[in-house]
């Protein structure tokens, strides 16, 4: 696999479960983001881990639990979501030092009922 | 408030003709600018980028200029072809490595 790759692509929840969205990356970068596409709205920048460490947090609600076990993975956890949390996640990565070049992954369509 | 702003949400272009996408920002402290270009089913990827040092860079079809006064870019296909048919998002980052804010993005239609 080359790149950036997520899974699952498709997922349908309800409000009580738990499920988790999985990200890698093979480029051997060392920082990873999930971002948030609500429709008609800007891509929101969710978290960010530098080398495996959390560095930004941007205000997201806690039912969204990342993890970043190492540079290459990255998870997102989610429980008790609600129906506004439908929308595209898309997890990124890059080099540290060139964080604006950013390669993203296909992204997973998530709708929760 | 978006710092980032795409104000048309659509654009419809005719094959070989010029299309001009443009963005707004709000925020003096941006210094980076990027296009990333996405289609359905796909993550978006990154298209062109410019410096605030500079005010125009061209990559074979793609030009991206920017107007600092203004605070405002626009990106240029020359000529425009089907397989360019995507979103197109602008993004912009502050000096230090900062993240990067995004626009809307911009539906932009190449018709054969």
């Amino acid at each position: 696999e080359t790149g950036v790759t997520q899974t699952p692509r498709h997922l349908v929840m309800g409000m009580t479960n738990k499920k988790s969205l999985k990200c890698e990356q093979h480029l051997g970068h060392n920082a990873m983001y999930w971002y948030k596409q609500s429709a008609k709205k800007p891509l929101e920048l969710m978290f960010v881990y530098n080398f495996k460490e959390q560095t930004e947090n941007n205000s997201v609600p806690s039912r969204f639990s990342p993890e970043c076990p190492n540079s290459s993975h990255l998870f997102l956890h989610l429980h008790t979501l609600q129906p506004e949390d439908s929308a595209l996640y898309l997890c990124a990565s890059s080099q540290i030092a060139d964080q604006e070049t950013q390669y993203f992954g296909p992204g997973t369509r998530l709708l929760v009922l | 408030d978006q710092q980032v702003k795409q104000n048309s949400p659509s654009l419809s272009v005719q094959e070989g003709r010029i299309s001009i996408l443009n963005c707004d920002y709000t925020n003096s402290m941006f210094d980076y600018f990027l296009w990333y270009k996405k289609y359905p089913a796909e993550g978006p990827t990154f298209l062109i980028s410019i410096s605030s040092i500079k005010d125009k860079n061209e990559d074979g079809r793609f030009t991206v200029f920017l107007n600092k006064s203004a605070k405002h870019l626009s990106l240029h296909i020359v000529p425009s072809q089907p397989g360019d048919s995507a979103v197109y998002f602008c993004a912009a980052s502050a000096w230090g490595n900062t993240p990067l804010v995004f626009g809307k993005g911009t539906r932009l239609s190449v018709i054969a």
